[in-house]
């Protein structure tokens, strides 16, 4: 009940596409949903969050699409860059559990120039 | 220049040694948090400490000890007794729900 189950492993998007990450979660007390960016020998780095009250959520190319009753999430990446070239991780956490984060098992994007 | 910073950014372990990976923030988070992470894999906690004094087990604290007797410091000590300790160690501290990372420290074994 605490995995979140994240799909693709590993993604190839040209440059200008759009990327699609998903994620799915077990519990229902989860109430806090990051995306986590992080280049390799790096610290993962905040993208974007979401709480489930919310269907949506946008900055900049990066969109969160959220599912509460299919419990799911999902980070889209419009115009994907080059730049972009990185491991995505979703994650879930609870406020009644100090926030632990429950990550999902990150996918390997490559955008192709 | 506020952050986290963890260090040595690598470091070596020898069989039966015991090692310890520093962790220090200048946010005023009361929370910190150690991450394990394999290759190919996400984060696994290893420890948490919501306030000073004070600090919980995660996942995977087998083999791991913690201290937190500042605020600004959580100290992960690596043991003998963990016996597959090569991972990419990651610290993190909190205010509220999001979590900010450090650069991680590699841990490999001679």
């Amino acid at each position: 009940q605490q995995q979140v189950k994240q799909s693709p492993q590993s993604l190839i998007v040209q440059k200008g596409g759009i990327s699609i990450i998903n994620c799915a979660y077990e519990n229902t007390a989860f109430d806090y949903f990051p995306w986590y960016q992080q280049f390799p020998g790096k610290g993962p780095a905040l993208l974007i969050a979401i709480r489930p009250d919310v269907s949506e959520k946008k900055e900049g190319r990066f969109t969160i699409s959220f599912n509460k009753s299919a419990k799911q999430f999902s980070l889209h990446i419009m115009d994907s860059q080059p730049g972009d070239s990185a491991t995505y991780f979703c994650a879930a956490s609870r406020m009644d559990s100090s926030y632990k984060l429950i990550f999902g098992s990150g996918t390997r994007l490559l955008v192709r120039p | 220049d506020g952050g986290i910073t963890q260090s040595p950014k690598y470091l070596f372990r020898k069989e039966g040694q015991n090692v310890t990976l520093s962790c220090e923030q200048n946010l005023n988070h009361d929370a910190m948090y150690w991450y394990r992470q394999d290759p190919g894999q996400g984060l696994r906690l290893i420890y948490y400490s919501q306030i000073v004094n004070d600090f919980q087990k995660g996942d995977i604290a087998e083999g791991y000890s913690v201290s937190r007797e500042k605020k600004e410091s959580f100290p992960l000590t690596v043991t003998s007794a963990q016996k597959n300790p090569t991972a990419f160690y990651l610290c993190a501290s909190a205010s509220g729900e999001t979590q900010y990372f450090g650069p991680g420290t590699r841990l490999l074994v001679l």
